[in-house]
């Protein structure tokens, strides 16, 4: 049975604070790790990785895999209210072609 | 917006009605994905279709549930005779074609059961 676990699986901190969000997975016929911020509706992409140490980053998000010990992380920097939101993980099992998603991390961020 | 969308955004039924929701993907993605999410919970998969063909269901579908995508294009996934435990998000969710793991969700149909 799949299996993803992400945490914390809540974080509030101060805005310009910088956090670490984990992501930990046993996925069969694993391909990817997707990472997704979801506000109110729709998850929405924020990352795709695919090989272990290579950091992916836009603006103040970054990700990097590590595919021996089977988790990812993901970073924000200098955080704004606006990065207030779920973060999903999703492993992508390619043999029954499908994304395996955590919990997600609820993270707050205070003016 | 030429993005992924859905329709109705919400629906309120009463329990053992039917109800059928809609998806629009974005119109070059040959992949086409259904998950469900309750709250507090990531989102769980229930089927997919490359063109029209259904090729993965997952055990959480039961027969109460039918998805469709006759022509390759839009999808509906319908529920007979709702039960209070279907209430939740049905998100629908597109990708290019087999290899792009990358899938772009539309914003959902929340589904409650009174």
């Amino acid at each position: 049975e799949d299996k993803v676990v992400q945490s914390p699986l809540s974080l509030v901190v101060h805005e310009g604070d910088t956090v670490t969000l984990n992501c930990s997975y046993e996925v069969t016929n694993f391909r990817s790790l997707l990472w997704y911020k979801q506000e109110k509706k729709a998850p929405t992409f924020l990352f795709m990785l695919t090989s272990s140490g290579i950091e992916k980053k836009s603006g103040r998000l970054s990700s990097i895999l590590d595919k021996k010990e089977l988790f990812s992380i993901l970073n924000i920097t200098a955080t704004q209210t606006g990065d207030s939101a779920v973060y999903l993980c999703g492993p992508y099992n390619q043999g029954a072609q499908k994304l395996v998603f955590g919990q997600g991390t609820r993270l707050t961020i205070n003016p | 917006d030429t993005g992924v969308s859905q329709d109705p955004r919400h629906k309120i039924t009463k329990r053992g009605q039917n109800v059928t929701f809609r998806c629009d993907p974005i119109s070059e993605h040959n992949r086409l994905y259904w998950y469900r999410q309750t709250l507090g919970q990531g989102p769980e998969f229930l089927t997919y279709f490359q063109n029209e063909a259904q090729l993965e269901k997952s055990r959480l579908l039961s027969d109460r549930f039918s998805a469709e995508r006759p022509k390759g294009s839009f999808s509906t996934l319908e529920i007979q005779r709702t039960e209070q435990g279907d209430s939740a998000m049905y998100l629908c969710a597109s990708s290019l074609a087999r290899g792009h793991d990358e899938q772009y969700f539309g914003p959902g149909t929340r589904l409650t059961v009174t």
